[in-house]
């Protein structure tokens, strides 16, 4: 079935650096999404990629959807201690049985030395 | 506008005993989803529903585990009996149709098994 793995699983970065995450699907997607989960709370959904090529930016935040739609990375600029949790890509593919199956990432647990 | 509800927030059972969560997504949000979070993993999809039909449920581990969404609103999750494995966030979502965009979370079940 479709696997979604993320690296690096852990980064902890000083206040002020800058932040990236890599996500790649074993299979190619129709769309891609990201989520931040921050301790304890539940994940919340940031942006949605659906174009080849596509990039779209929040603020510090920089989102890329590979060419193939195989791969994304998430690149925040000058982290700040906001920018705390974990972060997760989540591959929208077609399973087996025919239906769109959104399949969550490993995660990148991000911690800020500040 | 409310967001996803889930109940109880925390649970602690002993091993082979049940346990049932609730889940009431947005008002209109025809595609409900359960997903179990293990410490330090991604969200893994335990089923999904469109309205009170099952779409996938590949990964529901049927021999302990039901669901159901009879009237196509709120959705039940039971496990019987539970293992020590069991032990999770169960994470309810919903979004308005299965193709469409962001998932919105509950704030998650915490099942403990001792």
């Amino acid at each position: 079935g479709q696997q979604v793995m993320q690296i690096p699983q852990y980064q902890h970065v000083q206040e002020g650096e800058d932040f990236t995450t890599y996500c790649n699907s074993s299979t190619t997607l129709s769309n891609i999404q990201w989520y931040k989960q921050r301790p304890g709370g539940h994940p919340v959904f940031l942006i949605q990629l659906v174009k080849s090529g596509e990039v779209k930016k929040q603020k510090r935040l920089t989102f890329q959807f590979g060419e193939a739609k195989k791969n994304s990375s998430l690149h925040i600029t000058a982290t700040q201690t906001t920018d705390v949790g974990t972060y997760f890509c989540a591959g929208e593919g077609y399973s087996e049985f025919g239906n769109e199956k959104l399949t969550f990432g490993t995660g990148t647990r991000l911690t800020i030395i500040p | 506008e409310a967001g996803v509800a889930q109940s109880p927030r925390y649970k602690i059972i002993e091993k082979r005993q049940s346990v049932a969560f609730w889940c009431n997504p947005i008002s209109g949000h025809a595609t409900l989803y359960w997903y179990q979070q293990i410490l330090g993993q991604g969200p893994k999809l335990l089923i999904q529903f469109q309205n009170n039909g099952v779409v996938d449920d590949s990964q529901l581990p049927k021999d302990r585990f039901s669901a159901e969404r009879l009237k196509g609103v709120d959705s039940t999750l039971k496990i019987q009996p539970a293992k020590l494995e069991d032990s999770a966030v169960y994470l309810c979502a919903s979004r308005p149709n299965r193709d469409t965009g962001e998932l919105f979370f509950g704030e998650g079940s915490r099942l403990t098994v001792l």
